[in-house]
Formats: structure tokens, C-alpha cells, sequence
């Protein structure tokens, strides 16, 4: 059963502690994504990677480190350097992406709730 | 870089009403995607319409890449449609980053 499976489903953080949230898919594509959603709000990308040991910074990368030394993994550490880190994060990944490639759609795993308390 | 305008902000519907929601943005793209998040959170694929038009059940979708929008139809609306409609698009910049729109909040009442 392909897909994508986020761990854990909620987090809770103390001030001061970086913590990884873990992103597995198994569905042979390329390129994975994460993104932050705030209470009511559209999602932000803050990392993505396109290809195995590669990653680049997306809109809000500050405070986020990421990892992609397989292809089916792409964790996502949150760290102290993160001021606001509590949010709604969800990890995606398309089939991407030879270059010049058009076509990308991106596939969500369930995401995880992160609570800093 | 690209802007997404999502309309309208929050609809709420009796059942078996019909609805159109719509995303505007202001360059073009490659490629374009709307979803549905459920009250769990959880994102799911509804379309992925970067052109023309396509149908799944109640729901169907039209791209008109020329003129910069897109359009989500929901025919005769039941409870479980409720959530949050998001549109994506993926400019031709070719970075193949999704940018989200601020959603459509909508709710289905019984």
C-alpha cells in the first residue's frame, strides 16, 4: 500500500529542545516537501529536496534543519532557533522532476502536530 | 513571486446545495492542484488541473490557464464535504514550488 506516513501524529516540545519529526514515503518519487500550517491559515514551504542528498530553503527555512540521505526519507528537525514553533507540519512528495519535466503533483502524508510547551 | 487569491473566504451551504469556488493567480504555470483538508488535517487530492476541465462524482474543476483561474464545482453538497478547499499552483519558473492559496473555509449544514 503506497503512500506517505508522518511520525510521530503529535509532539510536545519543551522551550529550549530540538526535536525531529520523521517523513517516509514509498512511493518512488523524486522530490519531497515540508510545510508549516498555522490555525486557519494556507501552508508555507519551509524545505524541499528534489533529490537524494540535495535540499533547498523554502519560504520560512530559519530554525529548521532537513536531512536526505535516502530517498525515501526527508526529516525535519525543529530547533531552539525556532521562535514559534508550534503548528500543524505535513510532509509531501511528487514524482518530479528531470529538468525540463512539466509535471508534479504532490501527494500529503497525515502530518503532524507540534505543541510547545 | 506568484499571488493566489482564493474566493470566497468561507461559504456555508444547506445540503444538496451547489457551490463554485474559484482561484485566482497572477502568473502562469505549470502546474496547478486543488484539495480538500478534512477536519483531521489531512490533505487530499482533488484535482490536478493545470489545464481544461475534468469531473470526479459531484465535484468537477476547470483551469483556464490563459485567463489565470481556476474554478471548483461541488454539486449537491453533503456534510462530509465540509473543511477547507485549497488551490496550489507551481509557477513556470520551474523551481517546482507549490504556492498555496489562503483557502476556502466551507460548511455543510444537515
Amino acid at each position: 500500500d503506497g503512500g506517505i506516513t508522518q511520525s510521530p501524529k503529535y509532539l510536545f516540545r519543551k522551550e529550549g529542545q530540538n526535536v525531529t519529526l520523521s517523513c517516509e514515503q514509498n512511493l518512488n518519487h523524486d522530490a519531497m516537501y515540508w510545510y508549516r500550517q498555522d490555525p486557519g491559515q494556507g501552508l508555507r514551504l519551509i524545505y524541499y529536496s528534489q533529490i537524494v542528498n540535495d535540499f533547498q530553503k523554502g519560504d520560512i527555512a530559519e530554525g529548521y534543519s532537513v536531512s536526505r540521505e535516502k530517498k525515501e526519507s526527508f526529516p525535519l528537525t525543529v530547533t531552539s532557533a525556532q521562535k514559534n514553533p508550534t503548528a500543524f507540519y505535513l510532509c509531501a512528495s511528487s514524482i518530479r522532476a528531470d529538468k525540463g519535466a512539466i509535471y508534479n503533483e504532490q501527494f500529503f502524508g497525515p502530518g503532524t502536530r507540534l505543541t510547545v510547551l | 513571486g506568484i499571488q493566489v487569491e482564493q474566493s470566497p473566504p468561507d461559504l456555508i451551504l444547506q445540503e444538496g446545495a451547489n457551490s463554485t469556488l474559484r482561484c485566482n493567480f497572477s502568473d502562469s504555470v505549470n502546474n496547478l492542484q486543488w484539495f480538500h483538508q478534512n477536519p483531521w488535517g489531512q490533505l487530499i487530492n482533488l484535482f490536478y488541473i493545470p489545464s481544461g476541465t475534468k469531473q470526479n462524482g459531484r465535484l468537477s474543476a476547470t483551469t483556464v490557464a490563459t485567463e489565470r483561474y481556476s474554478l471548483l464545482y461541488i454539486s449537491s453538497s453533503q456534510t462530509t464535504d465540509s473543511g477547507v478547499y485549497f488551490c496550489a499552483v507551481d509557477p513556470t519558473s520551474g523551481t517546482y514550488k507549490y504556492i498555496f492559496g489562503t483557502g476556502t473555509r466551507l460548511k455543510v449544514l444537515a
